[in-house]
């Protein structure tokens, strides 16, 4: 079964810094990655994906993500954080190939200190 | 486009109350998806639909939770009898399904709190 791990449920850092989130997944199929944002008392928005090709994603906001197989990772970086970065991410894989339901890590709240 | 829509955005019931949620998911959309994130349990997946049909319930938690999709632009999540341990953000997610557009885009969200 699908499962991802994110390290870290907290993660701050200051404003013009690098942010780093991580991400670890396992996946019986190759996998569809998946990062999402949530701003306080809001839905989920995309960021970013990988399906095939590239590994080195980019996505909204200037966050990207590089897809390593050896290492099961999907970590999500920024060269710079900015306040409004301050939200929740999860990272996410599909169930199986193609439009199926996702398996959600538990996630990780970024703070932006001025 | 609105996006997905969902409502109540919030509710607030007793206990034994019967409980609807809705949601409108983006036009064209063939896969619809509800989710429930709690602080214990994070986002999990209660049920989804292809094409109006349901093809995976294994989420619900029980009897009491039932979910339909009677036409492409509308589902609802039942919960009846309601219980305090229900108390959760549901979201409701759309994809397209075609072309290998795999995301989700969710709505919302209906908060629920079960008193």
């Amino acid at each position: 079964a699908q499962s991802v791990t994110q390290l870290g449920s907290h993660v701050s850092v200051s404003e013009g810094a690098l942010v780093l989130l991580r991400c670890n997944y396992s996946s019986s199929v190759p996998p569809y990655l998946f990062w999402y944002v949530q701003y306080p008392n809001q839905g989920l928005q995309l960021l970013l994906k990988y399906t095939t090709g590239a590994t080195l994603v980019k996505g909204i906001n200037g966050f990207e993500a590089e897809f390593k197989k050896s290492e099961t990772s999907f970590h999500l970086t920024k060269p710079s954080a900015h306040m409004s970065d301050a939200a929740e991410y999860f990272c996410a894989v599909s169930r199986s190939s193609g439009n199926t339901p996702l398996v959600f890590g538990k996630g990780t709240r970024l703070s932006v200190i001025a | 486009d609105a996006g997905v829509i969902q409502s109540p955005r919030h509710e607030v019931t007793e206990m034994g109350q019967e409980v609807t949620l809705r949601c409108k998911p983006i036009s064209g959309h063939d896969y619809l998806f509800w989710y429930r994130q709690t602080m214990m349990r994070g986002l999990e997946l209660l049920i989804y639909f292809n094409n109006n049909v349901p093809i995976d319930d294994s989420g619900m938690p029980e009897d009491r939770f039932s979910a339909k999709m009677p036409n492409a632009s509308f589902s609802t999540l039942k919960i009846q009898p309601s219980e305090p341990r229900d108390s959760a953000v549901y979201f409701c997610a759309s994809s397209p399904g075609r072309g290998g557009t795999y995301e989700q885009y969710f709505g919302p969200g209906t908060r629920l709190t079960v008193t």
